[in-house]
């Protein structure tokens, strides 16, 4: 079945550093990787999607890389501020189907 | 900005009652979906629905579990006899269409069950 892992349940970064979450996925082959943001009892937030077809994605202070072939994508938050303190998803899937869910990765950006 | 909109934002019941969740999706968006996330888990997919009809569902979504689009604005979830392994967030998404890419999520719904 299919399986996401993301790189750790929290990550601490100091304010203004680059934070660099991972998402690796093994019996799968999707055509999209999206990420989300998950604030607390709140539901997810569309930030980013990228095709099998690109290899980097850019948005703000964000970007994403996909990495078909090591079955991985990183996403990077630059510059980052205690605002952007939250839990963010990789989830594997788009169009009409339905999502794959990892299991968040909690970051909190420390002032 | 157009947003998923669900009700009741909390929902308490007891085992073996039926409960019904209601989503109203972005206007004119056309795929639905449910989705639950059990506390401190990941957000799972329960089923998809396009025009009046589920196009997708997974193991999670047994007969205990259906869907209902009664008018042109709702969207509803019902879980016939529920069990306190029910109790999670709900979220309702919802697509525009075909060839778009990304779902809107709404703010969800805490169902507990006791």
């Amino acid at each position: 079945s299919q399986k996401i892992e993301q790189n750790s349940e929290a990550l601490n970064i100091q304010e203004g550093k680059t934070a660099t979450l991972t998402c690796n996925y093994t019996n799968y082959s999707p055509a999209y990787l999206q990420w989300y943001r998950q604030d607390p009892g709140r539901g997810p937030v569309f930030l980013l999607l990228i095709r099998e077809n690109e290899k980097e994605k850019r948005k703000e202070r964000l970007k994403v890389t996909f990495d078909t072939t090591l079955k991985q994508s990183l996403f990077h938050i630059t510059a980052s501020q205690p605002a952007d303190s939250a839990t963010y998803l990789c989830a594997l899937g788009g169009g009409a189907d339905g999502l794959t869910f990892g299991k968040g990765t909690h970051l909190i950006i420390q002032p | 900005e157009p947003e998923v909109t669900q009700t009741p934002s909390h929902q308490v019941t007891q085992m073996g009652q039926e409960v019904i969740l209601r989503c109203v999706p972005i206007s004119n968006h056309l795929y639905f979906y449910w989705y639950r996330q059990i506390l401190g888990q990941k957000v799972e997919f329960l089923v998809s629905f396009y025009n009046n009809e589920i196009s997708e569902k997974s193991e999670i979504f047994d007969d205990q579990f259906s869907v209902e689009r009664p008018d042109g604005s709702n969207f509803t979830l019902k879980i016939r006899s529920t069990k306190l392994e029910d109790s999670a967030m709900y979220f309702c998404a919802s697509l525009p269409g075909q060839g778009a890419d990304t779902q809107y999520f709404g703010p969800g719904t805490r169902l507990t069950v006791l």
